[in-house]
Parts: C-alpha cells; sequence; structure tokens
C-alpha cells in the first residue's frame, strides 16, 4: 500500500546548527503534508504545513519544502535549540480531504548535542 | 482558545476488560479522529467522527468503536482488551473541511496487563 516515510530514525546535530529532516511521500495525488513535532509524553504538536501547489513555506525558523517530481518532503530547523529535541512526524492529508485520517511516517528523532 | 483536552491521561486494565476514553475537542471544531500511537506501529488513524457521525474507519477490529456527541466531544471504547492494545490514544480535532490541520490531544496512555 501507499505510505508516508522517513529515511533516517535518528538525527543528531550541534545546537545552533540548522536541522534537516526528510520524508518520503508515495501517493502522487496526495495534495496537503504536515509536519508534526512529539515531545516525550505529549500528543505531537503542528509545526508547519504545505499544499501541493507550493514548493516551499516558511515559519518561524522553520522551513518546509516540498518536491512533486521526486515526492520528497522536507523540514529544515535553523539555529537548533535544545528544545528542538523531539520526534518530529511528517503526515499526508488523503487526497480530497479530511474525511480520512492522516498517514504518518516513522518519525525522526532529532537529538541536539550541547 | 483552549487546546485538545482528554481523559483520563493514564489507565491500566487488565485482559478481557473495557475501557472508555473522552476527548473534548477544541471549541468550534467539528471533527474528532482518533489514533493509536505505539512503538512497533507508530501512529495508526482508528475512526474520525464529524457532526456525530462515523465519517471514516481504519483498519481495525470490531472491538474499537466510537461516537461523538452533539457538543463534539468524543469518546472511544475498546471492548474485550487485549495486551496489545496497550497504547497512546491520541484524539485530533479540526473543523472537518478538507485539508483542513488537526491538533492533538496530550493523549491517553493505556497499559493492558
Amino acid at each position: 500500500g501507499e505510505s508516508v516515510g522517513l529515511h533516517l530514525p535518528t538525527l543528531s546535530v550541534q545546537e545552533g546548527d540548522n536541522s534537516i529532516i526528510n520524508c518520503a511521500y508515495s501517493n502522487s495525488a496526495s495534495d496537503y503534508f504536515i509536519w508534526y513535532k512529539q515531545e516525550s509524553g505529549k500528543g505531537p504538536q503542528f509545526i508547519i504545513d504545505i499544499r501541493s501547489n507550493m514548493d516551499k513555506r516558511q515559519g518561524q525558523r522553520v522551513t518546509v519544502l516540498l518536491n512533486k517530481t521526486v515526492k520528497h518532503l522536507s523540514l529544515q530547523i535553523a539555529a537548533t535549540q535544545p528544545g528542538d529535541s523531539a520526534v518530529y512526524f511528517c503526515a499526508e492529508n488523503p487526497p480530497g480531504g479530511g474525511a480520512d485520517g492522516l498517514t504518518f511516517g516513522k518519525g525522526t528523532h532529532l537529538i541536539i548535542q550541547p | 482558545k483552549a487546546g485538545v483536552t482528554q481523559t483520563p491521561r493514564y489507565l491500566i486494565k487488565t485482559r478481557g476488560q473495557q475501557v472508555t476514553l473522552s476527548c473534548s475537542p477544541i471549541s468550534g471544531h467539528r471533527s474528532v479522529s482518533w489514533y493509536q500511537q505505539t512503538p512497533g506501529q507508530g501512529l495508526q488513524f482508528l475512526f474520525e467522527y464529524f457532526s456525530e457521525t462515523q465519517r471514516n474507519k481504519g483498519n481495525f477490529p470490531g472491538r474499537f468503536s466510537g461516537r461523538q456527541f452533539s457538543n463534539s466531544r468524543s469518546e472511544m471504547n475498546v471492548s474485550t482488551l487485549e495486551l496489545g492494545d496497550s497504547a497512546l490514544y491520541l484524539c485530533a480535532s479540526s473543523q472537518g473541511r478538507p485539508g483542513q490541520t488537526q491538533y492533538f490531544g496530550p493523549g491517553t496512555r493505556l497499559l493492558v496487563l
């Protein structure tokens, strides 16, 4: 079946460096993607989203890039801080709307080195 | 605006029992979705309710059920609990229109012994 997946289970970066978390999706008809951050003991927290008619979207310290040609999504975090330590999930919203559940990747655990 | 709330936060049950979990969505949100999160399977969609109707369902057995009330609050029930039902159960709310972001609650941690 089609699924959304992440390339690396763990990513370790130095505090202050930029982080890039990658995600591959297989449903070429998907039209909406979301990045969530989940800290230990908490539910996923919305970070940023992007629709398929865009290839880049920026937020505060975060940027999401969408490459529809290779079905790839990435999350860039600028000047990584200790508070950025968490598991990051990309999620795919199936084509046609919100009636179906989100399909999540397995997650990447971002570890910040002091 | 208050976020999504879930009760209880932690629960311990034994095999064969049943459990009911509760979710209150963000004010104004009419859609509530439920997910199961385990280390092995990750986040998996259970079902979604909109205006008191189940709009979509994931690939879970009939032991998992839910309902939504007129105030959009939702409950999910798991009957005849199995050890494998131990998980973090998350609910998420949205306004319910296509392509809208879902916002998650803190989850209920269920342990089945």
